[in-house]
Formats: C-alpha cells, sequence, structure tokens
C-alpha cells in the first residue's frame, strides 16, 4: 500500500525566514510525486512534478526537490502570501493503479508578517 | 475559462436521503475523479474515470456511484446519505501525456455536505 508523511504538520515562520516542508514515501514503484497548495476554503492548486531522484524545480519562492524516500519543499525568504496548505502525492506506476494519486495529510504553513 | 465546476457549493441532509453532486469541466481531461477530504485525514480517492463509459473505484468507494456519460461531466450519487459521508468533496481531472494519465490534477472548488 502506498504511503505518504508530511512533516511537520503545521509550521509558522516569520517573513524572510526560510524554512523546508518533508514529504516521506514508500510506493511500488514512483511514477511521480507532485506538490499541491490549498488555500482556505479553496481546491488545490498543482504546483510541481518530480520524476526521479536528483530532481528539482522552482516558482519564485519554492524549490521542491526529490530523493528516493522523500522530498523536500524549500521555500526561501517567504511573505505571508505563501501561507497556505503544502499538499505532497504520489503516483505509483504499476498498471492500473497509476490512475490512484495517494496524497499525505498536509503541512499548513502560516508566514506572519 | 471555467476550468472544474462542482455545484453546489454547500449542502445538508438528513440520514437516508440521496443527492447527486455535479462537476463539469471544459478541458476536454480524458481522466476525472471524486476525492473526499476531512480533517486529519488528507484527501482520499472515492471514484475515478478515464473516459466517457469507463469507471473504477478509489480508496472510499462504499456509498457512492458514478458514471461517465459525456467526457465533460462526472456526477457523484451519494444512495442513502449517513453522518459518515459529512465532508468536503473535490472533483478533479487530468490529461493525458505520452499515453498516460498525468497527476497534474485540475481542482474544483469543493462541495461542503452535512449530514444530520
Amino acid at each position: 500500500e502506498d504511503q505518504v508523511t508530511q512533516s511537520p504538520e503545521a509550521l509558522r515562520l516569520q517573513e524572510g525566514e526560510s524554512s523546508s516542508l518533508n514529504c516521506s514515501y514508500t510506493v511500488s514503484g514512483l511514477r511521480g510525486l507532485f506538490w499541491y497548495r490549498q488555500d482556505p476554503g479553496k481546491g488545490p492548486e498543482f504546483l510541481f512534478t518530480l520524476y526521479s531522484a536528483g530532481e528539482e524545480k522552482e516558482k519564485e519562492r519554492l524549490k521542491a526537490t526529490l530523493t528516493k524516500k522523500e522530498s523536500f519543499l524549500h521555500i526561501t525568504a517567504p511573505k505571508p502570501e505563501d501561507s497556505a496548505t503544502y499538499l505532497c502525492a504520489v503516483q505509483p506506476y504499476s498498471g492500473g493503479s497509476n490512475y490512484k494519486l495517494t496524497f499525505g495529510k498536509g503541512t499548513l504553513l502560516t508566514v506572519n508578517p | 475559462n471555467a476550468g472544474v465546476t462542482q455545484t453546489p457549493k454547500f449542502q445538508v441532509l438528513k440520514t437516508g436521503q440521496s443527492m447527486t453532486l455535479q462537476c463539469a469541466q471544459d478541458m476536454n481531461h480524458e481522466y476525472m475523479s471524486w476525492y473526499r477530504q476531512d480533517p486529519g485525514m488528507g484527501l482520499r480517492l472515492i471514484h475515478y474515470s478515464v473516459g466517457a463509459g469507463i469507471t473504477d473505484q478509489g480508496e472510499v468507494p462504499n456509498g457512492y456511484n458514478v458514471s461517465r456519460s459525456t467526457t465533460e461531466d462526472f456526477p457523484l450519487r451519494l444512495l442513502s446519505a449517513a453522518p459518515s459521508q459529512t465532508s468536503v468533496y473535490f472533483c478533479a481531472s487530468s490529461y493525458s501525456k505520452g499515453g498516460r494519465i498525468t497527476g497534474e490534477l485540475f481542482f474544483g472548488e469543493g462541495s461542503r455536505l452535512t449530514v444530520l
């Protein structure tokens, strides 16, 4: 069974204080790992796809990295508008299961001005 | 630029009532899915479809039915609502790339359901 564990559950930062969110996973063959951002009362919004260990993707103050067992979402000099819940999901490679993404419970990030 | 549209946004039901949550997408995506999101549980897959006429079960399918008669629409039916089905429901769609469905899901705004 595929599993995704995100830590910490909640993180509070001051504006400009860089940090990282963690996503540990177990999957029977990784097709892709995905990061999403979810604002209160809204649906998740896609951020990044990572396919193989060593891969990195960047978007503004966010950078996602991938190893064989975990992914990190690095937030550099965050701003209050980066406050949201960040979700990690994995897509397995095997047969019909590649249609089923498994999500972690998310990290609630709060950035104070 | 509608994307994925869900209706209704809010609904209150009594135990035993039935209802349908509507989902429509205008991006011509083959893949559509329904998730529920509960506090402390994360997003869990209920049912999904990889094209018109094709549906399959996800992680938590009991108590829900789906059908896919067109590419655009993927309604979720609650047959006999129970308090355990109180949740926020999200519809999501995606496209294929290199012959495979990607995990880059486009989500609707959600439907908040309360079952009394």
